[in-house]
């Protein structure tokens, strides 16, 4: 069964914390989306991982295949950090299924 | 570069009529992507189509449908609107050529709500 596992679910932090957010799958995808999603609904693409580890910023985002598990991590957070973090998985099979989301407060 | 563009941004309309939203991709982009967004459900992939072409179907009713046009730009059809259908509906391009399944990096417009009474 194909499956998106997304955590934690709400997340609160500091200014200056390192954040981290979890997301788990099945087998046979073929890429891996973390998206960033700000109050009134706009979606940015954040990262799109096939292996690795990609870093922009203070935005690092990791992936193991052997664990099926990938992670988005934030480095010294900062109060406009604050959104929902979706991942999405593209599966093989042909379907891209999202995780339920993450939302991150920030606060001063 | 302009972005991608969603029209309209919002509506309303009622049960048992249709509706059709249209998205341009940013120019060059010939993969364009549609998702629903709800409370209930999230994020849910609908379709993408390449080259005017779908290629790929997330599991909607008949109901949810969509073509491209030579020049890329998009449009989906909701017919014998629910109330269920009331959501956010956005729309992705991208350039590479596998789309959002393979190694496409997406690039999301601002989406249509679409209110169902």
């Amino acid at each position: 069964k194909n499956e998106v596992e997304q955590s934690p679910q709400n997340l609160t932090a500091q200014e200056g914390e390192f954040i981290t957010i979890n997301c788990s799958y099945s087998v046979g995808i073929s890429a891996l989306h973390w998206l960033q999603q700000h109050p009134g609904g706009g979606i940015v693409s954040l990262f799109m991982l096939s292996s690795g580890k990609k870093k922009h910023g203070r935005l690092i985002a990791t992936i193991n295949i052997q664990e099926k598990h990938s992670s988005l991590h934030i480095t010294a957070s900062h109060p406009r950090d604050s959104a929902v973090y979706i991942c999405a998985a593209a599966y093989n099979t042909d379907k891209l299924i999202f995780g339920t989301g993450t939302r991150l407060q920030v606060f001063p | 570069k302009a972005g991608v563009t969603q029209t309209p941004r919002y509506l309303i309309k009622t049960r048992g009529q249709q509706v059709t939203l249209s998205c341009s991709p940013i120019s060059g982009h010939r993969s364009v992507s549609w998702y629903q967004q709800t409370p209930g459900q999230g994020l849910q992939f609908l379709f993408e189509y390449f080259s005017e072409t779908q290629r790929n179907k997330g599991n909607f009713p008949g109901r949810f449908s969509g073509r491209q046009f030579s020049n890329s730009r998009s449009e989906m059809n909701v017919s014998t609107l629910e109330l269920g259908d009331s959501a956010l509906y956005l729309c992705a391009s991208s350039f590479a050529s596998g789309g959002p399944l393979n190694t496409g990096e997406l690039f999301f417009g601002e989406g249509s709500r679409l209110t169902v009474l």
